[in-house]
């Protein structure tokens, strides 16, 4: 049962690169979604998408970038690279955006210096 | 815009200490109501969800949750702590139409 699956775990950037976090789920949930946590701040929606084809922002969406091609693939996608960026992000499924159980994946640390 | 607020910040316990902890929110229309756990070093899980129904809610391993309309409320509930419950704990509500909300988390630390 591989759920949610994130990649990479672990990331060091310098400032103005560019990478694309990888989210995959096996659920065939419509419903994807990306958090980054800081201490302190818990947990704040980046961007989501309630099916291929559609996606919407979050609370923190500058900066980020994504797509949603297919119902099991939702990338995460950082142009450019600020400190400020520097969290761990976590990537969630669901059938449903607002009462559907998220399932999460095992997050993705990202350090920009 | 709707909020949820977490009010203990990190939380120490002994070992079989009773366990309570706050999650008010901002919403009066009908909500959905979510208490997840992240162990040190691992992703969230749910613990537990009221959706309708009877307001006292049962969860995994052995944590409970309390809805009260009237103050905005959905506090979660242990009796007797134990040292693995150590974790980071997060309300969430879910609104109509809307992604969950996260609430900043409380920190518990149980210790022997």
């Amino acid at each position: 049962n591989a759920g949610v699956t994130q990649t990479p775990k672990f990331q060091v950037l310098k400032t103005g690169q560019s990478m694309t976090l990888q989210c995959a789920q096996d659920m065939n949930h419509e419903y994807m979604s990306w958090y980054r946590q800081d201490p302190g701040m818990g947990l704040r929606l980046i961007h989501y998408s309630v099916g291929a084809g559609i996606t919407d922002q979050g609370e923190v969406p500058n900066g980020y970038n994504v797509s949603r091609s297919t119902t099991e693939d939702f990338p995460l996608r950082l142009l450019s690279a600020a400190p400020s960026q520097t969290s761990v992000y976590f990537c969630a499924s669901s059938y449903s955006k607002e009462t559907g159980e998220l399932f999460f994946g095992e997050g993705s640390r990202l350090t920009v210096l | 815009a709707q909020s949820v607020s977490q009010h203990n910040h990190h939380v120490i316990l002994s070992e079989a200490a009773s366990l309570e902890l706050g999650c008010n929110y901002s919403y009066g229309g009908t909500v959905n109501l979510f208490w997840y756990v992240q162990y040190p070093g691992q992703h969230l899980q749910l613990l537990l969800k009221y959706f309708s129904g009877d307001p006292l809610v049962k969860g995994i391993k052995g944590f409970e949750a309390e809805f009260i309309k009237s103050k905005f409320s959905f506090n979660l509930r242990k009796p007797s702590v134990q040292w693995s419950d150590t974790a980071e704990y997060f309300c969430a509500v879910g609104l109509r139409n809307t992604p969950l909300v996260f609430g900043k988390g409380t920190r518990l630390s149980v210790i022997a």
